[in-house]
């Protein structure tokens, strides 16, 4: 059973918005902040937001996060084709006293 | 700029150990603790440990306590993650992340910059 649970997959058409959700519980997401990480193939992961709902210099306002109680969504607006990516939920877990990731979403775009 | 560069491919047999290292430049090495985060082909990212670049101090996620060993070396600015008694479900891509932000600070602490990663394959 997974920390922190995303959708496998989300697709959606150029121009579109889409939006990602990361559900965990009281001890990870509903006491810590939350952060997110865009994947593409291949490279490292990159920040996309920190602290539930802030964007590191160079993010596109696209992005936008959010959280209330034990669950966050990233949101993609204005969706490109360089959105695809694999997207992590990220957060400490004060329980495990270790930092955990939720399984990852496959952003396709049409 | 910030950059985090790794040390090169590995493989390595079972029951090995590896030793991955992690170049920091761009910013004061101390100032800021690294994390190693590694993925196995096909799967999230799992946590491993950090380090305080200050004093040394670390800390490990128990699914490696007694493994992993992570140390830095002030000079030059190099973190060095060190994992023992290899198996094949080690083989996965390895990478050292910057923590900003602190414990108690509203927007807590996220890793803001990456290795490139390094990839460590066990086989026999």
């Amino acid at each position: 059973q997974s920390v922190l649970t995303q959708p496998p997959s989300a697709s959606g058409t150029p121009g579109q918005r889409v939006t990602i959700s990361c559900s965990g519980s009281s001890s990870n997401i509903g006491s810590n902040p939350l952060n997110w990480y865009q994947q593409l193939p291949g490279t490292a992961p990159k920040l996309l937001i920190y602290g539930n709902n802030q964007r590191p210099s160079g993010v596109p306002d696209r992005f936008s996060g959010s959280k209330s109680g034990t669950s966050a969504s990233l949101a993609i607006s204005g969706l490109q084709s360089e959105d695809e990516a694999d997207y992590y939920c990220a957060t400490w877990d004060d329980s495990l006293n270790g930092w955990v990731f939720g399984g990852g979403t496959k952003l396709t775009v049409l | 700029q910030v950059q985090l560069v790794q040390s090169g491919a590995e493989v390595k047999e079972p029951g090995a150990s590896v030793k991955v290292s992690c170049k920091a430049s761009g910013y004061t090495f101390t100032t800021y603790p690294i994390h190693w985060v590694r993925q196995a082909p096909g799967q999230r990212p799992e946590w491993m440990g950090l380090i305080n670049t200050g004093n040394g101090n670390t800390r490990y996620s128990q699914n490696f306590q007694g493994r992993v060993t992570i140390t830095r070396d002030t000079s030059p600015s190099t973190v060095y993650m060190e994992l023992s008694s290899l198996r094949s479900e080690d083989t996965a891509v390895y990478y050292c992340a910057r923590q900003r932000g602190y414990f108690g600070y509203d927007f807590g602490r996220w890793f803001d910059s990456w290795g490139q990663g390094t990839l460590v394959t066990v086989s026999s």
